[in-house]
């Protein structure tokens, strides 16, 4: 079955300390792949697209990169206000234009 | 503000009730999604319409029900709801061609 797995589930970091999140996909023909950032009680807020292995996008502190099985989400030196729940979402062939989102990573940001 | 417009922000009913929970999408965007996010199992599609046709179905229960009206806005309608039902909704919408999806800010919804 073709799965979104997200890891770790919760991770802490203090300010400045840069970490990665996961984002590992078990699918066959990846159309692309899909960063969003929620707030509690928001709707998802979209980051990034990414369509083929090797691709890399950046936004501020975040930087995405895809390969053939997984993506990271990498936070370069964040800050409180970078807290959130990280969602990545793929979508396949043969799914039309749904998307099949993992369960999240939650990231708290302290001084 | 994302552009989609959800309401009710929140909504509290009791078991065995009907809800009609109401979308308008992005000016221009004639794709509409659903979507449930409950604590345990996070963000889950429901149904997609495309310019008033129904395009694909995830997991949508027998009791709910949903439409895209020729204004493009959607209506999700969820009856004899059951405890299990509260959850997060969300709509999304996105424009043709796009896959990228903007979200509204969601319905909160509580059975008691």
């Amino acid at each position: 079955e073709d799965q979104v797995t997200q890891s770790p589930e919760a991770l802490r970091l203090q300010e400045g300390e840069s970490s990665s999140l996961n984002c590992s996909y078990t699918v066959s023909g990846l159309r692309g792949l899909f960063w969003y950032r929620q707030d509690p009680g928001k709707g998802p807020e979209f980051l990034f697209t990414l369509y083929s292995a090797g691709e890399e996008k950046e936004k501020e502190r975040l930087k995405a990169t895809l390969t053939k099985k997984e993506s990271f989400l990498h936070i370069t030196a964040p800050k409180p206000e970078d807290s959130a729940t990280y969602l990545c979402a793929v979508l396949y062939t043969g799914t039309a234009s749904k998307l099949t989102f993992g369960t999240g990573t939650r990231l708290q940001v302290t001084l | 503000d994302s552009g989609v417009t959800q309401t009710p922000k929140h909504l509290i009913t009791a078991t065995g009730q009907r809800v009609t929970l109401r979308c308008s999408p992005r000016s221009g965007d004639l794709s509409v999604y659903w979507y449930q996010q409950s604590l345990d199992q996070g963000l889950q599609f429901l149904i997609h319409y495309y310019n008033g046709e129904e395009r694909a179905k995830g997991n949508i229960l027998e009791r709910f029900s949903a439409q895209q009206f020729p204004d493009l806005h959607s209506e999700l309608n969820l009856s004899s709801l059951e405890l299990g039902d509260s959850a997060l909704y969300f709509c999304a919408s996105s424009a043709t061609g796009s896959y990228g999806y903007t979200f509204g800010s969601g319905t909160r919804l509580t059975v008691v």
